[in-house]
Order: structure tokens, then sequence, then C-alpha cells
């Protein structure tokens, strides 16, 4: 079975700082990855997903990287702003079609 | 938005009574899911589906079962719920080609 870690669990940093996110998982063979944030109360919201031959994915202020061969994922946030408050969470799916989640990471940007 | 709804979004019901919780979506995406979130474990799979009438167990299946008989809903039951079975229950699809993963609203369950 796919064992997720992400840490810190919480993180709270001042507006305009860079920083970054990690994931790791124990199986190295993995389909893909991807990355969410959950609002509190709120559903999840996809952010990046990389796929196994990729090795990182970039979505406006939002970079995420993956290393397959040491189980690791990072999602780097640039300039972050007090929207970006929230629980960020990594999946990793095996197969494409089982995924396993970290506990996340709940992030506090201070204005 | 990929077009999930959950119903209902709220419900309380007591210990021993049958719950159904109903997964709407209108892509017709052929893989559904049904995730538990508690404290402390993030979230689980309990059961998902790649089709009309084919489904499998995640993670934690015991206690519930599942339904597909249209492709677009996907219907969780508790045959008989207990208060280990309170939590906030999400519904997902993936995108067939890379099944990237989005989520519906969620839908809280306590159990008393």
């Amino acid at each position: 079975k796919q064992e997720v870690t992400q840490i810190p669990a919480a993180l709270s940093v001042p507006e305009g700082e860079n920083l970054v996110l990690n994931c790791s998982f124990t199986d190295s063979a993995i389909y893909n990855l991807q990355w969410f944030r959950q609002d509190p109360g709120k559903g999840l919201t996809s952010l990046l997903l990389i796929q196994s031959s990729q090795r990182e994915q970039t979505s406006g202020r939002l970079n995420a990287s993956l290393d397959k061969s040491s189980g690791r994922s990072t999602l780097y946030i640039a300039a972050s702003q007090p929207g970006d408050s929230a629980t960020y969470l990594c999946a990793v799916s095996s197969t494409g079609n089982q995924f396993y989640f970290g506990t996340g990471t709940s992030l506090t940007v201070i204005p | 938005d990929a077009g999930i709804t959950q119903s209902p979004r709220h419900k309380v019901t007591e210990t021993g009574t049958p719950v159904t919780l109903r997964c709407h979506q209108t892509e017709n995406h052929r893989y559904m899911y049904w995730y538990r979130q508690d404290p402390g474990h993030g979230l689980r799979l309990i059961h998902y589906s790649y089709g009309v009438k084919d489904t499998d167990k995640g993670e934690v299946s015991d206690g519930y079962s599942v339904s597909r008989s249209k492709t677009e809903d996907f219907l969780l039951t508790l045959e008989s719920a207990t208060s280990s079975q309170t939590s906030v229950y999400f519904c997902a699809i993936s995108v067939d080609s890379v099944h990237e993963q989005y989520f519906g609203p969620g839908t809280r369950l306590t159990v008393t």
C-alpha cells in the first residue's frame, strides 16, 4: 500500500515570501501525482497534475516537481498572498484508479 | 468545475438506520469515487466505479456498498449507520485520459 506523508503539518509565512511544500511517498512506481487545495469546509480544488513521465508542471505562481526515484514531490508557491491560505494536499496513484492522500499542510499567509 | 453535485449536503441520522448518499455528474466520465475525510487520516477511498454496474472496493469499504445504474449517478449506502461513520464524504470523478481528479462539494454526515 502506498503511504503518503506531508511535512510540515502546518506552516505560517509572511506575505510575499516564496515557499515550498513537501510530499513524500513510499512506492516509486506511480501513475501520477496530483496537488489540491482545500479551503475550510469546502471541497478539493485541483491545482496541478504530474504524470509519471513528467518532472514538473507549472500554473501561474505554482510549480510542482516530481522525483520518483527519491519518492518526493514539491509544490513551490511564489510571492505568497493571504488568499493562498488553505490546506494543501497531495495524492498519489500507482494504477490510475486508486489514489492515496497525504494528511495535508495547512498554510497561513500573514498580511 | 466538473459538474459534480452531492446530495444531501448535510445529514444527521441515528445509529442503525440506513443512509444513501448521491453523487451526480453531468459530463459522462467513466470513473467515479467515494472518499471519506477524517481528522488525522486525510482522505481515504471507500469504493470506486469504472462504468455502469462496474465497481470495486477501496481502502475502507467495510460497512459501505455502492451502486451505479447510470453513468451520471454513483450512490453510496450505509446499510446500518454507526457512529464511526460520522465523517465528511466526498465524491470525485477522474478524466479518463489522464485520471485527473475533480471533487464534489462534500456531504457532512453525523451519526448519533
